[in-house]
């Protein structure tokens, strides 16, 4: 498997614009997740899908923000329209939950993130 | 306030030296993981503790889960310049939840 993959590695886009973000997550894996990243604020959780269906949202800042995951293949995360303080490395990552409820030794596989920068 | 914090913050250390990063909550977890990021990447998992107590090696880096599961630390014996990075402690609080709360990250540097 290729592992998680993100599109686009890098944007560059002006306030007020809209932003689509993309990710494939792993075949298989049945839970993905979108994170932001920020030197002041780390890593938070905007908003997690379980078979394709969102199962927790309190993470995304305002209603700017929508995640889409139509299939268990692909995902968005949409900012419409996008400002400044937007600016931030996104990742997406997709994990496997055990039956019995725990977490797969393996963990969470991350994406390598979608570098955002609104000017 | 975060639900795992992590000490120190920054470290920057000679080739060869020894570390340890703490990861510290008041909370109960029921497993706790450690990741490490590298510039441009996103974060990949380095290991998994389960159990009160438990000491799991991975050649010269050495994590523990406290006794009440509440805290763990990651050693790093000889630390050489790929060890450079951002380590992250990650915390499962219930199982099945499957949400795991990530810490604040200690971002360590090794100087050659």
């Amino acid at each position: 498997d290729a592992g998680v993959i993100q599109s686009p590695r890098h944007e560059v886009t002006e306030m007020g614009q809209e932003v689509t973000l993309r990710c494939k997550p792993i075949s298989g894996h049945d839970y993905l997740f979108w994170y932001r990243q920020t030197m002041m604020r780390g890593l938070e959780l905007l908003i997690y899908f379980n078979n394709n269906v969102p199962i927790d949202d309190s993470g995304m800042p305002e209603d700017r923000f929508s995640a889409k995951m139509p299939n268990a293949s692909f995902s968005t995360l949409k900012i419409q329209p996008s400002e400044p303080r937007d600016s931030a490395v996104y990742f997406c990552a997709s994990s496997l939950w055990h039956p019995l409820g725990r977490l797969k030794d393996y963990g969470y596989t991350f994406g390598s993130g979608t570098r955002l920068t609104v000017v | 306030t975060q639900l795992l914090e992590q000490s120190p913050q920054f470290l920057s250390i000679q080739e060869g030296e020894n570390l340890t990063v703490y990861c510290n909550s008041s909370s109960v977890f029921s497993s706790l993981q450690w990741y490490r990021q590298e510039p441009g990447e996103g974060p990949v998992l380095l290991v998994t503790v389960v159990t009160g107590g438990e000491v799991k090696k991975l050649k010269r880096l050495t994590f523990q889960f406290g006794d009440a599961r509440k805290d763990s630390s990651l050693h790093i014996t000889a630390a050489q310049p790929g060890d450079t990075g951002l380590y992250l402690c990650a915390g499962e609080i219930q199982t099945g939840a499957n949400n795991l709360f990530f810490g604040t990250g200690t971002r360590l540097t090794v100087i050659p």
